[in-house]
């Protein structure tokens, strides 16, 4: 079935440095790909969409220029958290949709804790 | 997309069926009921999904009721390794759209 494989599982790093969250469809074409995060007993809340060669959707108070979203091949899209904070700790996960995926038609990665410090 | 209500947990003693209940009643026409679960620190997980018409695979079966406005996941035999957060989305199976997940019900399988 379709792969999506999400690094790193863990980080955890200064306040203020930046971390790169990198998913990889591994046997289909990504066309589009959604990023969520998810904070301790809480769903998973949307925090944005990029459709491969455009420039990402953000959801209503995710600052564009602080996650950082590059969708630039059919089998990568990376977020990164610019100048991270403690507030950003959550559980990042990608889901990914195209072409070659089967009847299902999203496929998660195993997302990413992140932790500032 | 329509809204779902689910009951924010339950208890299922493992070997037991788990019949995990959804409400969508602004279901329209053309959207599907998904089912994911998610088990804790790991991305969800699809189970199944549906139209109209009761659907089985070798995970679960889901039971869509006629006016559509609710419908059952059933665990068959549930075991330890079943106890997650179950989600029951409802979208519409065109376009790009992002599946928008509710709280869910916690299920607990008890040996």
């Amino acid at each position: 079935g379709a792969v999506v494989s999400q690094h790193p599982s863990r980080v955890i790093c200064k306040s203020g440095t930046s971390v790169k969250i990198e998913c990889r469809s591994l046997d289909f074409q990504a066309t589009t790909m959604f990023w969520y995060r998810q904070f301790p007993k809480q769903s998973l809340m949307l925090m944005a969409t990029s459709n491969e060669g455009s420039k990402a959707t953000y959801e209503q108070g995710v600052e564009k220029d602080k996650f950082l979203i590059n969708h630039a091949s059919l089998t990568l899209s990376t977020l990164t958290v610019t100048s991270a904070h403690p507030e950003d700790s959550s559980f990042y996960i990608c889901s990914a949709r195209g072409y070659g995926q089967g009847n299902n038609g999203y496929t998660f990665g195993s997302g990413t804790r992140l932790t500032v410090v | 997309d329509a809204k779902t209500t689910q009951p924010t947990s339950m208890d299922c003693a493992e070997g037991r069926a788990a019949n995990l209940p959804c409400n969508h009643s602004t279901i329209s026409g053309n959207e599907y009921v998904y089912w994911y679960r998610q088990i804790h620190s790991q991305g969800p997980q699809y189970i199944i999904h549906g139209l109209k018409n009761n659907e089985t695979n070798e995970m679960a079966s889901l039971i869509i009721t006629e006016d559509r406005k609710s419908s059952t996941l059933i665990l068959p035999h549930a075991t330890l390794r079943d106890t997650a957060v179950y989600y029951c989305i409802v979208r519409g199976n065109s376009g790009n759209t992002p599946l928008v997940f509710g709280k869910g019900t916690r299920l607990s399988v008890i040996a």
